[in-house]
């Protein structure tokens, strides 16, 4: 299993701080892109950003205002982190690594998901 | 435009020949990947760069990308097949896009 969505809060209250957390197995950390993607209960998918090693970042421009991603190499990690949390932002998030260059780009490798609901 | 656009269902008889279709200008810059996900699941790939199957997809599922549409092709549907799938491409600032998704129902 390439990734694992650490266990994290399955329930924010809102204006609170999402924050999840992604482990990586193998030695694919320093040259992949590290995604975090979101998915609304029985909806589709929107990606929410990428970290690309060593601190190249790309942001969903809806969400940019809101949303830190961090790469933490020496603990295999890589990290979400969403402000200012509304209902708007229960989803089902999954990290995702994606590879290729330019015209070929693809997600080879998805986390389980985890479940946030943003309720009081 | 930086959309993706699935119709939303398509229904194919067992056996049969399904062909689901993905539309959006980024696919002019990027060949379109695919995926499959079953209910409760994580999204798993199932075609990439135009023609690539990663190990362990059966070779019925196949694709095509030709200008701004893109194409999965489901020969020989099974009733495993049942999921939804999503086109997936990047636009000209290096965004990810999603189609919508199109769920196909095997009869």
């Amino acid at each position: 299993q390439v990734l694992r969505q650490e266990s994290g809060p399955g329930l924010v209250k809102p204006a609170g701080t999402l924050s999840l957390t992604c482990t990586v197995s193998g030695d694919s950390i320093s040259n992949s892109y590290w995604n975090w993607i979101r998915q609304y209960p029985g909806k589709g998918l929107e990606w929410i950003g990428y970290f690309y090693y060593p601190e190249t970042t790309n942001y969903n421009p809806s969400l940019k205002s809101r949303v830190t991603l961090s790469l933490d190499t020496s603990r295999h990690q890589f990290s979400l982190r969403l402000t200012s949390v509304s209902a708007a932002d229960t989803a089902v998030y999954y990290c995702a690594r994606s590879f290729g260059s330019r015209p070929i780009n693809y997600i080879d490798h998805w986390g389980q998901g985890t479940l946030v609901t943003v309720s009081s | 435009s930086s959309e993706l656009t699935q119709d939303p269902a398509v229904s194919v008889a067992l056996g049969q020949t399904v062909k689901i279709t993905c539309q959006g200008d980024s696919l002019r810059g990027y060949y379109a990947s695919w995926y499959q996900q079953k209910p409760g699941q994580a999204p798993v790939l199932v075609m990439y760069a135009k023609d690539r199957r990663p190990s362990g997809i059966p070779s019925r599922f196949s694709a095509f990308d030709s200008g701004d549409t893109a194409s999965l092709t489901i020969t020989g549907a099974q009733a495993e097949d049942e999921a939804d799938y999503y086109c997936h491409s990047r636009d000209g600032t290096g965004d990810h896009l999603f189609g919508g998704g199109t769920k196909l129902t095997v009869l």
